[in-house]
């Protein structure tokens, strides 16, 4: 299995700052098949990345990934009240199964 | 637009198996794959695994040996099964759709539901 490991655990940032989240994978994730989704307490997560850089269609430009192979980053360049929750990357390739990382709370300062 | 609906006992007994089953509305169940994700409370996500409408499946294979996902086309529902549950099972369960294919993100989630197992 691909072992996602996201750092930091928690990122305390305010309003406005830029918050860079760090997604690595233990072998290369094919095709960057990599994603990443936001949850809010209590609602199912939000796909917002998917291709490791593609936005989905709605999602704030303020959002954007990056990254091949092991190395993964979601930028979220200003951020606004509503951003601060927990973030999770996923590996969606033919290396079956999928898995997730265990996610980077982004509280508010 | 597509809309997920799980539904099923929120409480099951250990040993016992559990049954969950996931309506598709706004959109047929046919073309696209469809997986059950699971989130014990206050953790992370574990994809449990997918079904595509003609029947082929694809299971984690921490889970494969107790779980069983089956679809109904008529009905555009897709069901779980999982065996032999223990208090690790507890859960909230989610159904998710994967809009291009097998190596595809999920778009669309479901609320949603709470599985506890306890006696």
């Amino acid at each position: 299995d691909i072992v996602l490991t996201q750092s930091p655990g928690t990122l305390s940032l305010s309003p406005g700052e830029r918050a860079t989240l760090s997604c690595r994978a233990s072998q290369s994730v094919s095709s960057s098949y990599l994603a990443w989704y936001q949850q809010k307490p209590g609602q199912a997560p939000r796909l917002l990345i998917y291709g490791a850089s593609s936005r989905v269609t709605g999602i704030p430009d303020r959002f954007s990934g990056s990254g091949s192979g092991t190395d993964f980053t979601l930028t979220i360049s200003r951020l606004e009240p509503e951003d601060f929750a927990v973030y999770y990357c996923q590996q969606y390739g033919s290396s079956s199964p999928y898995t997730f990382g265990q996610g980077t709370k982004l509280e508010i300062k | 637009q597509v809309q997920l609906q799980e539904s099923g006992p929120g409480l099951v007994k250990p040993s016992e198996t559990l049954t969950l089953t996931c309506t598709v509305s706004g959109g047929s169940i046919s073309t696209y794959y469809w997986s059950w994700i699971r989130q014990p409370p206050g953790q992370g996500l574990e994809w449990i695994g997918y079904i595509y409408h003609s029947g082929s499946s694809n299971y984690n294979p921490s889970l494969r040996s107790r779980v069983t996902i089956s679809v109904d086309t008529s009905k555009n529902q897709f069901s779980l099964k999982l065996s032999s549950v223990t208090a690790a099972d507890t859960a909230v369960y989610y159904c998710a759709r994967h809009p291009h294919g097998d190596n595809s993100p999920t778009d669309f989630w479901g609320q949603g539901t709470l599985v506890t197992v306890s006696s």
